[in-house]
């Protein structure tokens, strides 16, 4: 078992550009999350998927934040344009569909935006 | 879903028992206690979690009291790579969908 991974582990760019930031779930996990970690604001749950279903993006911060799950081994979450402010550690989980399965985590993304 | 409140640090020294206390006294009767940790630079991990009674696993021991207002999370042997961000959630059983993680307990292990 692989675990979640999560690539790139760092990215570094200028305000303005796009960046994409994807994630392989555990073969079999149902459900995938993006959640956003930074001092301020701890960790903060963006977007949840259930087979490849977007079921809550209540957390997306704005429209510049976009998330999609094209088959059950993948999910990418994009900025577009990306901001100082998005910089942040981005991590995904994953689970499976049981009662009270637990969240496995990624290694997260380290995004920089000067 | 109940709030969770947490001392922001603590310290142990290593091989001694660290005891995290989580006070949630608006839990509900169909909430769960879940610990999470998240050691410096890792993605969160999965500890442990239960609903009234007390739970064990081989990372660490659940605590419940019996009104269910606050509860224990027991590493019984803390090392050094125990040090870490301790989170304790309560959420609806069931589907863990959208777990809140509030700012937790940094345990520190000390030699």
């Amino acid at each position: 078992d692989a675990g979640v991974i999560q690539s790139p582990r760092h990215e570094v760019t200028e305000m303005g550009q796009e960046v994409t930031l994807r994630c392989k779930p555990i073969s079999g996990h149902d459900y995938l999350f993006w959640y956003r970690q930074t001092m301020m604001r701890g960790l903060e749950l963006l977007i949840y998927f259930n087979n490849n279903v977007p079921i809550d993006d209540s957390g997306m911060p704005e429209d510049r934040f976009s998330a999609k799950m094209p088959n059950a081994s993948f999910s990418t979450l994009k900025i577009q344009p990306s901001e100082p402010r998005d910089s942040a550690v981005y991590f995904c989980a994953s689970r499976t569909g049981t009662a009270n399965s637990p969240l496995h985590f990624g290694n997260g993304t380290r995004l920089t935006v000067t | 879903d109940a709030k969770t409140t947490q001392p922001p640090s603590m310290d142990c020294a290593e091989g001694r028992a660290a005891n995290l206390p989580c006070n949630h006294s608006t839990i509900s009767g169909n909430e769960y206690v879940y610990w999470y940790r998240q050691i410096h630079s890792q993605g969160p991990q999965y500890i442990i979690h239960g609903l009234k009674n007390n739970e064990t696993n081989e990372m660490a021991s659940l605590i419940i009291t019996e009104d269910r207002k606050s509860s224990t999370l027991i590493l019984p042997h803390a090392t050094l790579r125990d040090t870490a961000v301790y989170y304790c959630i309560v959420r609806v059983g069931g589907n863990t969908d959208k777990l809140i993680f509030g700012t937790g307990t940094r345990l520190q292990v000390f030699p």
